[in-house]
């Protein structure tokens, strides 16, 4: 079946612009993760989506990070203002059910570079 | 100290060779561990969980965690060139996943 999807693929932007980043998880997928992957770095959690609970924003860096999503569909990551050091490529990830935080799919990623 | 430290490599080895991936892990309640693939500017990919001590063999591939030394390995059999590729390992805190920066493996003929 379809795999976790991503847009746009690559991203460059002027520094202090807000840009929006896309995730459709996979279908039935309760779970949802953003992580951001900055170069030569480990994977760092963002947000998590379970179902219809609030989610866990712990990972947010600042308050120009937000997220949403609907139901148990498409998310979207919303970044405003942004500045260089937000260069990074933003993986979503989605999971069967929010008690199997083990088995996460990843999408390919959105590569982001701000000028 | 990180919560999960991986040596970053780079590990090159022939093909056919086996080759040792691992990682430490800090916190002794860490229960679940995973091994993730990633190639060059793509998402990872899921490899293989295991569940507390023990080992999970798939295909050429090996998990084995050992929590008595806080010590988690991916042995991979026969390597191919195809294998070429990042390899982090991760485990569960606090509903979310906790990666290591990954090894980067070369396979070369």
């Amino acid at each position: 079946g379809a795999g976790v999807s991503q847009s746009p693929s690559n991203k460059v932007t002027e520094k202090g612009k807000d840009v929006e980043l896309r995730c459709d998880p996979i279908s039935g997928h309760t779970a949802l993760y953003w992580y951001r992957q900055r170069l030569g770095q480990g994977l760092e959690f963002l947000i998590y989506f379970q179902g219809n609970s609030a989610p866990d924003k712990s990972g947010l860096p600042s308050d120009r990070f937000s997220a949403e999503r609907t139901g148990e569909s498409v998310s979207t990551l919303t970044i405003q203002r942004t500045q260089q050091e937000d260069s990074a490529v933003y993986l979503c990830a989605s999971s069967p059910h929010f008690s199997r935080h083990y088995e996460q799919y990843f999408g390919p990623g959105t590569r982001l570079t701000v000028t | 100290q990180k919560e999960v430290e991986q040596d970053p490599g780079p590990l090159s080895v022939p093909e056919g060779a086996i080759v040792s991936l691992n990682c430490t892990y800090s916190n002794s309640a860490f229960q679940y561990f995973m091994w993730y693939r990633q190639y060059s500017r793509k998402g990872p990919e899921l490899l293989m969980y295991t569940y507390s001590s023990g080992n999970k063999e798939d295909g050429r591939f090996t998990a084995q965690v050992d929590k008595s030394s806080k010590y988690i390995s991916l042995f991979i059999r026969d390597s191919q060139p195809s294998d070429s590729a990042t390899y982090l390992c991760a485990t569960v805190g606090a509903d979310k996943l906790i990666f290591g920066t990954g090894t980067r493996l070369q396979v070369f003929p």
